[in-house]
């Protein structure tokens, strides 16, 4: 199986707030991150998390890590509709030689209507 | 401050063609790593390259090859092109000492 899963669709309205899922299988994961990636355009790196914190809160963007049960999820307040975009989850543990390489799950597309 | 830039952005090759797609890291990023990204799927990692050497190197067959030269930009070679290489190929850097990778807007392989 996959190592990070997420659901593939969210659809909200504008104004709600939006939660993005994510599981991981690796239990040795440091470093958990979520990415947005718009249409034709590059992966934005939006915020990371390190294992041994629950929560971390930036502006209209919060994380939460369930490390126990390999649990990621992002939240997005006040959802407007330049959030739509696809989400993607990853996370990296330590590689020798101290490199840290992401693994990615496949995205879930959030689609904010009016 | 640029970020990180690739190119060509857009590319279109005919089956068994080789392809040379270029990055150029973001300024202080001494690392490079590339990833392949197939549509409707989360990109895939092709290898990373730091101090120009190949440090680590997903799942990828041997047609996949790189470079790292000393002002840390890097390429990507791919031999004898088959379909099922048609991508957005990605190229992050990430700065000595952090994990976090900055990606560039990517590169359209589409090979016919």
């Amino acid at each position: 199986g996959e190592d990070v899963e997420q659901s593939l669709f969210l659809s909200v309205r504008e104004g709600d707030s939006s939660v993005i899922n994510c599981t991981y299988t690796d239990s040795s994961s440091t470093y958990l991150y979520w990415y947005k990636q718009e249409p034709g355009a590059g992966l934005q790196l939006l915020t990371y998390i390190f294992s041994n914190m629950d929560m971390k809160q930036d502006q209209r963007l919060t994380v939460l890590l369930n490390k126990k049960d390999k649990h990621l999820s992002l939240r997005i307040a006040d959802t407007q509709t330049g959030d739509s975009a696809i989400y993607f989850c990853a996370e990296s543990s330590e590689i020798s030689g101290g490199s840290y390489i992401p693994t990615f799950g496949r995205g879930t597309s959030l689609i904010v209507h009016p | 401050d640029a970020g990180v830039t690739q190119s060509p952005t857009h590319l279109i090759k005919t089956r068994g063609q080789q392809v040379t797609l270029r990055c150029s890291p973001k300024s202080g990023h001494d690392t490079v790593s590339w990833y392949q990204q197939a549509l409707g799927q989360g990109p895939q990692f092709i290898f990373q390259y730091y101090e120009e050497e190949e440090r680590q190197r997903g799942n990828f067959p041997d047609r996949f090859s790189g470079h790292q030269f000393p002002n840390y930009s890097s390429e990507l070679n791919v031999n004898a092109l088959l379909l099922g290489d048609s991508a957005l190929y990605l190229c992050a850097s990430t700065p000595r000492g952090y994990t976090e990778a900055f990606f560039g807007q990517g590169t359209r392989l589409t090979v016919v």
